[in-house]
């Protein structure tokens, strides 16, 4: 079945750091690729997508792409603030055979950024 | 438009005992899923429902959870009876599609804690 593989956390940064959250997948067909965010409080918020292989992602700084080559879809952000702080998950959706329209998460990556 | 609402936010029960969560989605949207966050673990699918019919409850843990959706409008999750497993933040999320290629809007969740 489908699964999808973060890199394990927490991390810890400082202020205007680079952050990368490697996230890699194994599924069958062309699924498309999801980075939700956890924001300490709140619901699950839709971070960026990316629906076919080399399609880029970007919002709010951050950015992936898909790379269906190597089947990963790392987060990247160039300089990271104190708000960026939350639990960020990666996910798939892949629209045929069982998984139609079933969200696969990671297991999700905490970061934490400060001052 | 309102979001996807989900209430109680929180709820602590002892186990044995009976819960329900409810999730509204945004007006309008005919999926509706439930997912649920053990412990730091990844988030895992629950049901989907479209409109008032279980589309599919594969993820469903076992007979102890009952989902309903009368008049496809809200959905209620019923855990009887609760158990110390049962743990966990609930997610609701909906969507106008299917296949939900633009990602679904979540719910702020549900942390349900048996004791």
């Amino acid at each position: 079945g489908d699964s999808v593989t973060q890199m394990e956390g927490p991390v810890t940064l400082s202020e205007e750091a680079c952050l990368t959250i490697n996230c890699t997948y194994t599924a069958t067909g062309y699924p498309s690729l999801f980075w939700y965010v956890q924001y300490p409080g709140e619901g699950l918020q839709l971070l960026l997508k990316a629906t076919k292989a080399d399609d880029k992602g970007s919002n709010k700084g951050f950015e992936a792409t898909y790379r269906k080559e190597t089947t990963s879809f790392h987060l990247e952000k160039g300089s990271v603030q104190v708000s960026d702080s939350a639990v960020y998950f990666c996910a798939l959706l892949n629209a045929g055979g069982t998984s139609y329209g079933k969200l696969t998460f990671g297991q999700g990556t905490i970061l934490t950024v400060h001052p | 438009e309102a979001g996807v609402t989900q209430f109680p936010s929180h709820s602590v029960i002892e186990k044995g005992q009976t819960v329900t969560l409810r999730c509204d989605p945004i007006s309008g949207h005919d999926n509706l899923y439930w997912y649920r966050r053990v412990m730091g673990k990844e988030i895992k699918f629950l049901l989907h429902f479209v409109k008032e019919s279980k589309q599919d409850e594969s993820g469903m843990p076992n007979n102890r959870f009952l989902a309903e959706r009368t008049g496809g409008t809200y959905s209620t999750l019923k855990v009887q009876p609760a158990e110390l497993e049962d743990s966990g933040v609930y997610f609701c999320a909906s969507s106008p599609f299917r296949t939900g290629s633009d990602g679904y809007t979540f719910g702020s969740g549900t942390r349900l804690t048996v004791v």
